[in-house]
């Protein structure tokens, strides 16, 4: 069974660029939930959805912002890109129902603000 | 708000002695706890989870921890280090109404020395 797959491994942009990561979950899980690794804030939850619709969101600014397609892929947009965006940003899924089940993380998207 | 600490963010063992990794959470509630794993440029990979159904959790590559209301606590032990255990772990907690959202620990760097 595929793990969760996330493109482009590693990015660099420059400050006011956007940029736009994808996550493919594994088949069947309906869960995505997006994080931001650095070593300053530790790992910060950004968002998660779940059948297309957005279920919980952490705290960041409105330049973060994602999506969910009906075949529960996933993409985060950052806008207006600053230099403290510079991080790993890893996406887990679960299968999402009401029982606490485990969450698959993919292995990052390292975005790099020059 | 639920929230995780773990104590100390460096911790260094000879090869063959014991592990013990310290995670303290403050809830009002029995949260659903965590212990993941990540390896360099590698995502998170799930150690072991306590759900309630039993207070010493058994996890992969022989990890466990144990749940202790009393302590608020729930550390990570494995009788005998590896080399290749050698690692980030962080310590997560989830309430049952947050749906798949994860608020992590600051993380305690695994050093294991020959």
């Amino acid at each position: 069974k595929a793990g969760v797959t996330q493109t482009p491994r590693y990015l660099i942009k420059t400050r006011g660029q956007q940029v736009t990561l994808s996550c493919s979950p594994i088949s069947g899980h309906r869960s995505v939930s997006w994080y931001q690794q650095t070593p300053g804030q530790g790992l910060q939850f950004l968002f998660e959805y779940f059948s297309e619709t957005q279920r919980n969101k952490g705290n960041f600014p409105g330049r973060f912002s994602g999506r969910q397609f009906s075949n529960s892929r996933s993409e985060m947009n950052v806008s207006t890109l600053e230099l403290g965006d510079s991080a790993l940003y890893l996406c887990a899924s679960s299968s999402g129902g009401g029982f606490v089940g485990e969450l698959f993380f993919g292995e990052g998207s390292r975005l790099t603000v020059l | 708000a639920q929230s995780v600490t773990q104590l100390g963010s460096h911790v260094s063992v000879s090869e063959g002695a014991l592990v013990l990794l310290r995670c303290n959470y403050s809830s009002s509630v029995p949260p659903y706890l965590f212990w993941y794993v990540q390896y360099p440029n590698q995502g998170l990979q799930l150690l072991l989870k306590y759900t309630s159904a039993a207070t010493l959790v058994k996890g992969i590559n022989g990890f466990e921890a144990e749940f202790k209301k009393s302590e608020t606590s729930f550390h990570l032990t494995k009788p005998s280090a590896h080399m290749s255990d050698a690692a980030e772990y962080f310590c997560a907690v989830r309430r049952e109404t947050s749906g798949s959202r994860l608020t992590f620990g600051e993380g305690t760097q695994l050093t294991v020395n020959p």
